[in-house]
């Protein structure tokens, strides 16, 4: 069964450091997401992305942050300067064409920012 | 703004025994419906989902879920749980156009053998 994969599987930065955490989405997949989930915390959603541009984000989703689709498979969430509230579990999740289909979820990239 | 809301936190059952999960969720529209199940170590997985049609929506390995749109909820259920399905469950909502999920805060779920 095809899979989302994520990387790395944890990082870890000092803070006001960039972080690039990268996504492989289901290959035939059109609409590509990222939620984080601080600690203890519920599972937030940050952005969704179709067509080469972002189709909605949350107001967590900040200047700091950015994501892009720099080929046809891979999908980066880019955190400029890391702040100690960015440490997270980043999930990347894609769905196909019909709003019916489910989405799916990578593994997830802890971010600790030291 | 949708919200969503699972008041269970921690669940602790024994094998065999029934369980039920609440999740309500708050949203002024149509919503679609989903249970997401996390176990220990792996990824978020679906268990199933609700569009339109039977408000009883039958999922993987034995999970059901009741949408009850008069009392805004989406329960869980499953008539006898096992030790494999120790794990955390999730409710979540999107809209119509099927975009961004809102989860609930998740229930932690420990069966005993």
């Amino acid at each position: 069964e095809p899979e989302v994969t994520q990387t790395p599987s944890h990082q870890v930065t000092q803070m006001g450091q960039e972080v690039i955490l990268r996504c492989v989405p289901i290959s035939n997949h059109l609409y590509f997401y990222w939620y984080r989930q601080i600690l203890g915390q519920k599972v937030e959603f940050l952005v969704s992305f179709y067509n080469n541009e972002i189709s909605e984000k949350s107001e967590i989703f900040d200047d700091q942050f950015s994501v892009e689709r720099p080929d046809g498979s891979n999908f980066t969430l880019k955190i400029r300067s890391t702040k100690l509230e960015d440490s997270a579990m980043y999930f990347c999740a894609s769905r196909g064409q019909d709003y019916t289909d489910t989405q799916y979820f990578g593994p997830g990239t802890r971010l600790t920012v030291l | 703004a949708q919200s969503v809301s699972q008041h269970n936190h921690h669940v602790i059952l024994s094998e065999a025994a029934s369980l039920e999960l609440g999740c309500n969720y708050s949203y002024g529209g149509t919503v679609n419906l989903f249970w997401y199940v996390q176990y220990p170590g792996q990824h978020l997985q679906l268990l199933l989902k609700y569009f339109s049609g039977d408000p009883l929506v039958k999922g993987i390995k034995g999970f059901e879920a009741e949408f009850i749109k008069s009392k805004f909820s989406f329960n869980l259920r499953k008539p006898s749980v096992q030790w494999s399905d120790t794990a955390e469950y999730f409710c979540a909502v999107n809209d119509d156009a099927g975009n961004m999920l809102t989860f609930g805060g998740g229930t932690r779920l420990m069966v005993k053998p």
